[in-house]
């Protein structure tokens, strides 16, 4: 069965470093989704991508944060200069079509910054 | 600011008995509704998802959902141990994106 994957599992950084955190959505899907979630909290949203362009982002994903699909396969994450509170899990999401609501997770990667 | 509200549990049950997860949402104009289960360090997988007022049974699980009272359950029929996780409630109202409570920590002791 076809899924997502994510790479890597655990990412360890020290603050102010960059990190590029790398996703491969299912293959005929269309929309992909970034989220995160701090240990013991709720899954938040960070931004969705379409037609190689965002297509909505919320609060969370501010100038330090960029989004790309550099070829047909993957889609990465990068945080320019990581702060303390960065740390958390990611999760990367992806959808076929645009009439269905089932977005499909990764298995996530574990950032610490240090 | 949308909210999605669970009890944070644990919510502990024996095996074979019936679980009740509950969820309210704040959003009235909300239209789909979603169960997730979260086993630790892992990610969220979901089990059941309904759009219209009702039950809604998919084997074990029963969805169900009251937009009235802004309410949506989750019934897990004959508990197992390996129904031990985290259960996320989402909810979507008009983009695709869903907002997500805490989740509901939930233990099945044999």
């Amino acid at each position: 069965e076809p899924e997502v994957t994510q790479t890597p599992s655990h990412q360890v950084t020290q603050m102010g470093q960059e990190v590029i955190l790398r996703c491969v959505p299912i293959s005929n899907h269309l929309y992909f989704y970034w989220y995160r979630q701090i240990l013991g909290q709720k899954v938040e949203f960070l931004v969705s991508f379409y037609n190689n362009e965002i297509s909505e982002k919320s609060e969370i994903f501010d100038d330090q944060f960029s989004v790309e699909r550099p070829d047909g396969s993957n889609f990465t994450l990068k945080i320019r200069s990581t702060k303390l509170e960065d740390s958390a899990m990611y999760f990367c999401a992806s959808r076929d079509r645009q009439n269905t609501d089932t977005q499909y997770f990764g298995p996530g990667t574990r950032l610490t910054v240090l | 600011q949308k909210e999605v509200e669970q009890n944070s549990g644990p919510l502990s049950v024996p095996e074979g008995a019936i679980a009740s997860l509950n969820c309210t949402y704040s959003d009235r104009g909300s239209q789909s509704f979603f169960w997730y289960r979260q086993y630790s360090g892992k990610s969220p997988e979901l089990i059941m998802s309904i759009y219209s007022n009702g039950d809604k049974e998919d084997g074990r699980f029963t969805a169900q959902l009251n937009k009235a009272s802004q309410y949506v359950s989750l019934l897990i029929r004959d508990s197992q141990p390996s129904d031990s996780a985290t259960y996320l409630c989402a909810v979507r109202e008009g983009s695709y994106i869903p907002t997500f409570g805490r989740g509901t920590s939930l233990i099945v002791h044999p």
